[in-house]
């Protein structure tokens, strides 16, 4: 079966670089997720899309945004890296009573 | 608000063991409660959901937890463990079947000693 797709997998930025995660949820699913799991942390929900539109919205600095596009596909992006953004991003998407799957995640690594 | 604790953030057991990781709500509404497992270097993989059915719920991998709403608690259980159940545990709460915000505990990392 088919399974919500990151990429990349690993991420090397320096400071103040910008970064774009990106995350392709399981077909016919609407809702899709972003977590943020810090090292030895559990995973903090940033922002979350139902229907291409921005649906919940957790702990997401301002220098991070985020999008839903029309085939349902999301893209983070990180502007300013700053050292403690270096973390594992989950991705997950759901069916609007479905459960969410969660994909394989981007590790980030800010330097 | 929802969310959970998760007491024990290390747990060893033996091979064959009975596995029990813990798990606590908080919730203002009927919750929905998951567990995850995480394996090394792996995301998130559901093992099993608690959405106000059965109170009982069998998970993957021989997995079940039992809802105790006179608790507060979803506690994971296995009746014996195995060498490929080391990994890292997350209880998750949320307030909808969407799970449109998942609240994680702080994990609790399982070791089978053989």
């Amino acid at each position: 079966a088919a399974g919500v797709i990151q990429s990349p997998r690993h991420l090397i930025k320096e400071k103040r670089e910008t970064a774009t995660l990106k995350c392709y949820p399981i077909p016919r699913h609407d809702t899709v997720y972003w977590y943020q799991q810090g090292p030895g942390q559990d995973p903090q929900f940033l922002i979350s899309f139902y229907e291409k539109m921005q649906s919940d919205k957790g702990s997401i600095p301002d220098r991070f945004s985020a999008q839903q596009f029309s085939d349902y596909h999301s893209e983070l992006n990180m502007s300013s890296l700053e050292l403690g953004d270096s973390a594992l991003y989950f991705c997950a998407s759901s069916r609007t009573t479905g459960v969410a799957f969660f994909g394989q995640g981007t590790r980030l690594t800010v330097v | 608000a929802q969310s959970v604790t998760q007491l024990g953030s290390h747990v060893s057991v033996s091979e064959g063991a009975l596995v029990l990781l813990r798990c606590n709500y908080s919730s203002s509404v009927p919750p929905y409660l998951f567990w995850y497992v995480q394996y090394p270097n792996q995301g998130l993989q559901l093992l099993l959901k608690y959405t106000s059915a059965a109170t009982l719920v069998k998970g993957i991998n021989g997995f079940e937890a039992e809802f105790k709403k006179s608790e507060t608690s979803f506690h994971l259980t296995k009746p014996s463990a195995h060498m490929s159940d080391a990994a890292e545990y997350f209880c998750a709460v949320s307030d909808s079947n969407t799970g449109n915000q998942f609240y994680f505990g702080t994990g609790t990392s399982l070791t089978v000693i053989p």
